[in-house]
């Protein structure tokens, strides 16, 4: 039963052009969802956050969209550099669930090409 | 800028031994958890910890896992009888109490090789 699908293993972008990843869940108890960037052989990394009473957060080229409704949410990456190449990670929780586990999609490999 | 360390960064043990996995999480944070993600599938909740206890715990940590925060700073992951199937990276993150807004930190892991 996967709670949080991210159903592109798989991605490829020219460098400058804008990456699009995607991710969705099922449980609609989720109510806070960030994206985690992961390098091979490193543990995974925080890059973006947005909580459900939002439809948008940006940081620098990181834009996370949610759409509640669709139970769907989408990191743009604009514009994409080749050291963004790397498994992108979906997770959700509960918003208020303190200490409560985070549940990870499957990742989406980002490649980006100069 | 602090981090979470986790020693060794791999391990290799042979079936049926005990490992522990050794985990430092940020000094001034009061939630651990443990991941784990086997070869090429996802990120796998094992157990969380909070305020000495463990706060809630996944299928896949049955009775073969420990988790132990023997002093202030470490805080250990034990299997006490290793499995082939136990070979993953496992991941210790940690994350401090501020509302709802909690990420976790994630260390970069300790491979762990069953033979």
């Amino acid at each position: 039963d996967q709670q949080v699908k991210q159903n592109s293993p798989s991605l490829s972008v020219q460098e400058g052009r804008i990456s699009i990843l995607n991710c969705d869940y099922t449980n609609s108890m989720f109510d806070y969802f960030l994206w985690y960037k992961k390098y091979p052989a490193e543990g995974p990394t925080f890059l973006i956050s947005i909580s459900s009473i939002k439809d948008k957060n940006e940081d620098g080229r990181f834009t996370v969209f949610l759409n509640k409704s669709a139970k769907h949410l989408s990191l743009h990456i604009v514009p994409s550099q080749p050291g963004d190449s790397a498994v992108y990670f979906c997770a959700a929780r509960g918003y208020y669930n303190y200490g409560q586990n985070f549940v990870f999609g499957p990742g989406t490999r980002l490649s980006v090409l100069p | 800028e602090p981090e979470v360390t986790q020693t060794p960064s791999h391990q290799v043990t042979q079936m049926g031994q005990e490992v522990i996995l050794r985990c430092v999480p940020i000094s001034n944070h009061l939630y651990f958890y443990w991941y784990r993600q086997i070869l090429g599938q996802k990120v796998e909740f094992l157990v969380s910890f909070y305020n000495n206890e463990i706060s809630e715990k996944s299928e896949i940590f049955d009775d073969q896992f420990s988790v132990e925060r023997p002093d202030g700073s470490n805080f250990t992951l034990k299997i006490r009888s290793t499995k082939l199937e136990d070979s993953a990276m496992y991941f210790c993150a940690s994350s401090p109490i501020t509302g709802g807004d909690q990420m976790a930190f994630f260390g970069q892991g300790t491979r762990l090789t069953v033979v």
